[in-house]
Parts: C-alpha cells; structure tokens; sequence
C-alpha cells in the first residue's frame, strides 16, 4: 500500500511570511499532484510533477519533485490571507501493466492559515 | 463549460436508510472516480468507473456500497442501511481519458462534495 506523510499537518504564520510543506512516501509515483481545498468545496488542482527533479513555479508558489519521485515540496513565498485552505498532495502510481487505470493516493493534508 | 456537478450537496439520513449521491461527469468525460474524505482524513478511494463498467472498486467496502454510471445518466454512489461511520464528505472526479493523471495537460477535475451525515 503506498502511503503520503504530509507536514506539518497544521501551520499558523502571519501574512508576509515565506512557509514549506512537504509530502513524502516510501514508494516512487508516476507522477504527484497538489490540490487546494478549502472549507465545503472540491480540491482544487494546483499542479502536477512528473519528473524527477522538476521544479515548478505558478506565482509565489514552487514545487519540487524529488529526484527519485518519492517525495515533495510546495513553498510559498509572501503568503497571504487568501492562501488559506487545507493543501494536499496525491500521488499516482501505475496499477496495471496496460497503463489504462490510474487512482489517486492522497496525503491527508496541511491546514494552512495565514493570518492578516 | 460545467464542471463535475453532485448532488445532492448535503444529505441526511437516519441509521439504516439508503443515500444515493448522483454525479455527472464534465461534459465529454467518460471515466468518472468516487473518493470519500472522512472527518481528519485524507480523501481515499473508493471506485473507477466508466460508462457501464467498474474498472476499479478495490477502494469500496465489501458491504453496503455500491456504484453504477450507466450509458445514459449520472453515476450513481449508493449506500444501503447507513451507520454513522458513514457519515462523509464524498466527492466525485472525472476525466476524459483513461490515463489523466501521466502529464501536467491532463487532469481529473472533482465535483464540489456531497457531505452525508447519518444521525
């Protein structure tokens, strides 16, 4: 069973500050996902990794892939109130040798709370 | 374009009722996913289906539980005899393709949630 540990699980900081979370497995994914959910709604894609190493950028947010695909980051820089919501990652692993069926194994997630 | 749509949004039942959560899939999807989020946990999974077929219900509790996306009309998540660990958030993904999930252009997209509470 493959398995995402998410940390810190809950992160308090004041707007303005840089904060990193982290998503790590024992197992080596196709490819990782990160969401954004807030209270009441769907998770929200952010983006998705599929090489090891990569790093991508939407606005203050970074990602990184671990090199050997078993684990993430997602910094943020300059939070802001806005940024609150509970951010999770998912990993995704290939089931069958076919490559047609593909599920998603979440991490249970960082509650982020920036205050103003 | 609309997105996933469930409903309904919240639901009610007493122990030993039936829920049914409906979901239509974006339009022009094929493959649609349930996972289930339960109070301080992360959201698993539960079934993939495709149009009249379960692909993957390896998620799904051997009892109860049971999912269906026919040719025409939602997929349909179905409880019988709710208990209150029942009680959930379940949301309800789709994509158009059997392998979104390989490179950045192609995602699943998830609905907003049925939130069930058994009382």
């Amino acid at each position: 069973t493959q398995l995402l540990e998410q940390s810190p699980q809950f992160l308090s900081i004041q707007e303005g500050e840089n904060l990193t979370v982290y998503c790590n497995s024992s197992s080596v994914f196709s490819s990782l996902q990160w969401y954004r959910q807030e209270p009441g709604e769907g998770p929200v894609l952010l983006v998705t990794v599929v090489t090891g190493g990569e790093v991508k950028k939407l606005k203050r947010l970074t990602f990184q892939f671990g090199d050997a695909r078993k684990d993430s980051s997602l910094h943020i820089t300059a939070a802001q109130p806005g940024d609150t919501g509970l951010y999770l990652c998912a990993g995704v692993w290939l089931q069958n040798s076919g490559g047609s069926n593909y599920k998603l194994t979440f991490g249970k997630g960082t509650l982020l709370t920036v205050n103003p | 374009n609309a997105g996933v749509m469930q409903n309904p949004r919240h639901l009610v039942r007493r122990r030993g009722q039936e829920a049914r959560l409906r979901c239509s899939p974006m339009k022009g999807h094929s493959h649609v996913y349930w996972y289930r989020q339960l109070p301080e946990e992360g959201l698993k999974f539960m079934v993939y289906l495709q149009k009249e077929n379960i692909i993957d219900e390896s998620g799904m509790p051997k009892e109860r539980f049971s999912a269906e996306f026919p040719k025409e009309g939602p997929s349909i998540l179905r409880i019988q005899q709710v208990v209150r660990g029942d009680s959930a958030a379940y949301f309800c993904a789709s994509s158009p393709r059997a392998d979104p999930l390989l490179s950045p252009g192609n995602t699943i997209y998830f609905g907003e949630g049925s939130w069930l509470t058994v009382v």
